[in-house]
């Protein structure tokens, strides 16, 4: 069956650090694959997908992302974080019409 | 332009009342999906239509739970009775078009229901 696993409930980083988010997936073909943010009191928003081509990929907010189909992997990353990147963080794969989301990772960033 | 529209933003019920949540997609999407995350877990899919008419409805945990749209519009998702384990973040999403490979789904805040 498809799943996602986001193995981190929580990290703490300090405002400047690098950060990595985990994800793993369990899907039987080419996966695509989705990371959300939801910051508070907003609804979920799309900062990268991978469908095909290139495995790093790049998204919004300077994020980016690389698929390793030998890892089942689609880790997330920043390479200096912002106070206002604190949020939760969301790794999705698509499925037919609908999105299998994982348990979700909160990032609190401290100045 | 109008986002995902959903209220109201929190709701807190006691077990055994009916609540209903609404959805106003953005104008012209034809799909309209349902999710909800309970507290702690991942966000699960409940269902998906298309205008009307129930597309996908297979992550509908029981029966009482009822969602429409009528007119293909705005969507409810009605909770009678209203159990504990029903509590958790009620997610609206809608798009032009369907598929996984979506990049144009557009998501609510949610609605926060606490059934006590």
């Amino acid at each position: 069956a498809q799943s996602v696993t986001q193995p981190d409930i929580h990290i703490t980083v300090s405002e400047g650090a690098s950060l990595e988010l985990r994800c793993n997936y369990s899907y039987g073909a080419t996966p695509y694959l989705f990371w959300y943010v939801q910051s508070p009191g907003q609804g979920l928003q799309l900062l990268l997908k991978y469908f095909s081509g290139d495995t790093l990929v790049q998204g919004i907010k300077g994020f980016e992302a690389e698929f390793k189909r030998s890892q089942s992997s689609f880790n997330l990353r920043k390479p200096s974080v912002h106070w206002s990147d604190a949020a939760e963080y969301f790794c999705a794969v698509g499925f037919t019409d609908k999105l299998i989301f994982g348990t979700g990772t909160r990032l609190q960033v401290f100045p | 332009e109008a986002g995902v529209t959903q209220f109201p933003s929190h709701s807190v019920i006691e077990k055994g009342q009916t609540v209903t949540l609404r959805c106003d997609p953005i104008s012209g999407h034809d799909n309209l999906y349902w999710y909800r995350r309970v507290m702690g877990k991942e966000i699960k899919f409940l269902l998906h239509f298309v205008k009307e008419s129930k597309q996908d409805e297979s992550g509908m945990p029981n029966n009482r739970f009822l969602a429409e749209r009528t007119g293909g519009t705005y969507s409810t998702l009605k909770v009678q009775p209203a159990e504990l384990e029903d509590s958790g973040v009620y997610f609206c999403a809608s798009s032009q078009v369907p598929g996984a490979t979506n990049e144009k789904l557009f998501f609510g805040s949610g609605t926060q229901l606490s059934v006590l």
